[in-house]
């Protein structure tokens, strides 16, 4: 099941930098968009969400950017902080279906002091 | 702040036998799901529940699972059988509406099958 692909396994950024995480879905009929992030040990934490009607969202250093024609979004972090160290999650679900969540498969983000 | 809470955090369980993983959600919300994720696999969604009975369930859900919200707080994932695929961190999730994937997850309950 391939309909939520995150490419990038892993990303290393300087402290203060832009993180710029990636995104690609396959399924026409997401219309609602979410960031989670994973720390070890713990569940995925809501970050950041987007429906299909926008495409842009903004909440302090997060950023999220939909690309529907593309079928891309990404999310931003600007600047990042070593805090910000954790598995990110992209996940996307359809109105129809708005419980059921498909989650990509994730991607490290390391932030260098 | 309101958390998902689940236990036990960690279960080991021979082949075959029942397990129970259990959750008390956060307390005003109307909507409670099972996720699971297999060791370097994606998270993958089981089943959701609203108002007593399931709202919806993946193929993955069959009939060696099932969950019940046996009183006004918990919310349980039973595996009737265990098969040494099962093993696997299951997460609880929990929320309010349901026109999102806005959810709150627990910590996570890692099953090991021997």
């Amino acid at each position: 099941d391939q309909q939520v692909k995150q490419n990038s396994p892993s990303l290393s950024v300087q402290e203060g930098r832009i993180s710029i995480l990636n995104c690609d879905y396959t399924n026409s009929m997401f219309d609602y968009f979410l960031w989670y992030k994973k720390y070890p040990a713990e569940g995925p934490t809501f970050l950041i969400s987007i429906s299909s009607i926008k495409d842009k969202n903004e909440d302090g250093r997060f950023t999220v950017f939909l690309n529907k024609s593309a079928k891309h979004l990404s999310l931003h972090i600007v600047p990042s902080q070593p805090g910000d160290s954790a598995v990110y999650f992209c996940a996307a679900n359809s109105s129809g279906s708005a419980r059921q969540l498909t989650f990509g498969s994730g991607t490290q983000l390391t932030v260098l002091p | 702040e309101p958390e998902v809470t689940q236990t036990p955090s960690h279960q080991v369980t021979q082949m075959g036998q029942e397990v129970i993983l259990r959750c008390v959600p956060i307390s005003n919300h109307l909507y409670f799901y099972w996720y699971r994720q297999i060791l370097g696999q994606k998270v993958e969604f089981l089943v959701s529940f609203y108002n007593n009975e399931i709202s919806e369930k993946s193929e993955i859900f069959d009939d060696q699972f099932s969950v019940e919200r046996p009183d006004g707080s918990n919310f349980t994932l039973k595996i009737r059988s265990t098969k040494l695929e099962d093993s696997a961190m299951y997460f609880c999730a929990s929320s309010r509406k349901s026109d999102t994937g806005e959810l709150f997850f627990g910590e996570g309950s890692r099953l090991t099958v021997l």
